[in-house]
């Protein structure tokens, strides 16, 4: 199957530095990648899709001027989790998948997340 | 917005017991994708299902898709530690908007 990509798998950073988390689709061309936001024994929560070219769609309640996203190929779409505090602490995680037939959605690839600690 | 329901929550059963996951939804879905993630892991992909009533299997699984579109159901028959995971419901048209998820334990 397709891959996705996603790096760093981990990382810590201070309190009010700003962390990027990269997600590459090796093998197909993503115009659209998908950022998630998971806690502990939780489901995924979608924060936004991501479009190559173009402002990314952020859901209700995810600030955007905190989570910045860049989809400036279509192999590679970016997350930049800004002035990062404690609270942003969770596990991140992308997906994409290749183009939509129709109006059915084809599978999602997940890239391998990336656990953010914030001290 | 659309909102996608599972229950239960969490499930422990005895190696060898059958397993059972519901999806519901308020609304018509035009699909549904389940996907199962391994502690620590990320999702991956085990099905779709699009047509009304669909029923498909992959080896002790067997996914359905309710007639109305608006629920299925995800069953593991006698379940191996190997199934221990959360099991994700999924829908939707352009975006992927997940269910709340089974977190499925397997008691050796």
């Amino acid at each position: 199957g397709a891959v996705v990509s996603q790096h760093p798998s981990r990382v810590i950073c201070k309190s009010g530095t700003s962390v990027k988390i990269e997600c590459r689709s090796l093998d197909f061309q993503a115009t659209t990648m998908f950022w998630y936001r998971q806690f502990p024994k939780q489901s995924l929560m979608l924060m936004a899709t991501s479009n190559e070219g173009s402002k990314a769609t952020y859901e209700q309640g995810v600030e955007k001027d905190k989570f910045l996203i860049n989809h400036a190929s279509l192999t590679l779409s970016t997350l930049t989790v800004t002035s990062a505090h404690p609270e942003d602490s969770s596990f991140y995680i992308c997906s994409a998948s290749p183009p939509t037939q129709g109006e059915v959605n084809t599978e999602a690839f997940f890239g391998q997340g990336t656990r953010l600690t914030v001290v | 917005g659309q909102q996608v329901m599972q229950i239960p929550q969490y499930q422990h059963v005895q190696e060898g017991e059958d397993f059972t996951t519901y999806c519901n939804s308020s609304t018509t879905l035009s699909n549904i994708q389940w996907y199962k993630q391994r502690p620590g892991g990320h999702p991956v992909f085990l099905i779709q299902l699009v047509k009304s009533g669909e029923v498909k299997k992959q080896k002790r699984l067997t996914f359905q898709f309710g007639e109305a579109k608006k629920n299925s159901s995800l069953h593991i028959t006698a379940t191996q530690t190997t199934d221990v995971g959360t099991y994700f419901c999924t829908s939707g048209t352009y975006k992927y908007i997940f269910g709340t998820g089974t977190r499925l334990k397997v008691l050796a």
